[in-house]
């Protein structure tokens, strides 16, 4: 069955560094999807990045990238010159069957991250 | 382009009660998913629309809550009776690719 730890339930981070949000899945399919989405406290989910499971290089967005270890099943999220406004709620999730398909999203416990001046 | 819209953003009811949330998609999104999310957990779907037909509703709990796509746009998601572990936030999200783009959610309080 498909699965999604994130190990860390909070980080802390200086304003201006890098910081990394780990996330292991565990799936019996060759074809999937791994995501990372945003919550603040205002609620909303916020689409960051998302990596299929068989792009050869790491996804990059911005400041965001996807350190994807297929053989670890590890997908971690790093963030570059961390802001104050990314303090928030950090979920990693994964689809099976990626891409199409109708196959749900299933979403880890989350890391909330804060980050200091 | 507008994202997706959800209403009303907060709600206090006691148990037994009902309630609605209503849910906008993006314009040409195809497909609808309803989310719950209690405190402290990441969400979970309750059901998942492709136009106004359910693909995913094996987590939605029939007995009390129902959900409708009538005209494969905007949705409503009901709960009758309310109970007290129905407090969450509810999500509504829609994509038209394999990426889903999340409304601002309902947080329901049912007390």
């Amino acid at each position: 069955a498909q699965k999604i730890t994130q190990t860390q339930p909070g980080m802390f981070v200086q304003e201006k560094e890098a910081v990394t949000l780990d996330c292991t899945y565990d799936t019996s399919d060759q074809s999937y999807g791994l995501f990372w989405y945003k919550q603040p406290s205002s609620g909303e989910m916020i689409f960051l990045i998302y990596q299929g499971s068989y792009d050869e290089q790491n996804a990059t967005e911005g400041r965001y990238s996807l350190n994807f270890q297929k053989a670890r099943k590890s997908a971690n999220l790093v963030i570059s010159a961390s802001q104050l406004g990314d303090s928030a709620m950090y979920f990693c999730a994964m689809r099976e069957g990626w891409p199409g398909g109708y196959n749900k999203l299933i979403f880890g416990a989350g890391t909330r991250l804060a980050v200091h001046p | 382009e507008a994202g997706v819209a959800q209403s009303p953003r907060y709600k206090i009811i006691e148990k037994r009660q009902s309630v609605a949330f209503w849910c906008n998609p993006i314009s040409g999104h195809a497909t609808l998913y309803w989310y719950q999310q209690i405190l402290g957990q990441g969400p979970k779907l309750l059901i998942q629309f492709q136009n106004n037909g359910v693909v995913d509703d094996s987590q939605l709990p029939k007995d009390r809550f129902s959900a409708e796509r009538l005209k494969g746009v905007d949705s409503t998601l009901k709960i009758q009776p309310a109970k007290l572990e129905d407090s969450a936030v509810y999500l509504c999200a829609s994509s038209k690719g394999s990426v889903e783009f999340f409304g601002p959610g309902t947080r329901l309080t049912v007390l």
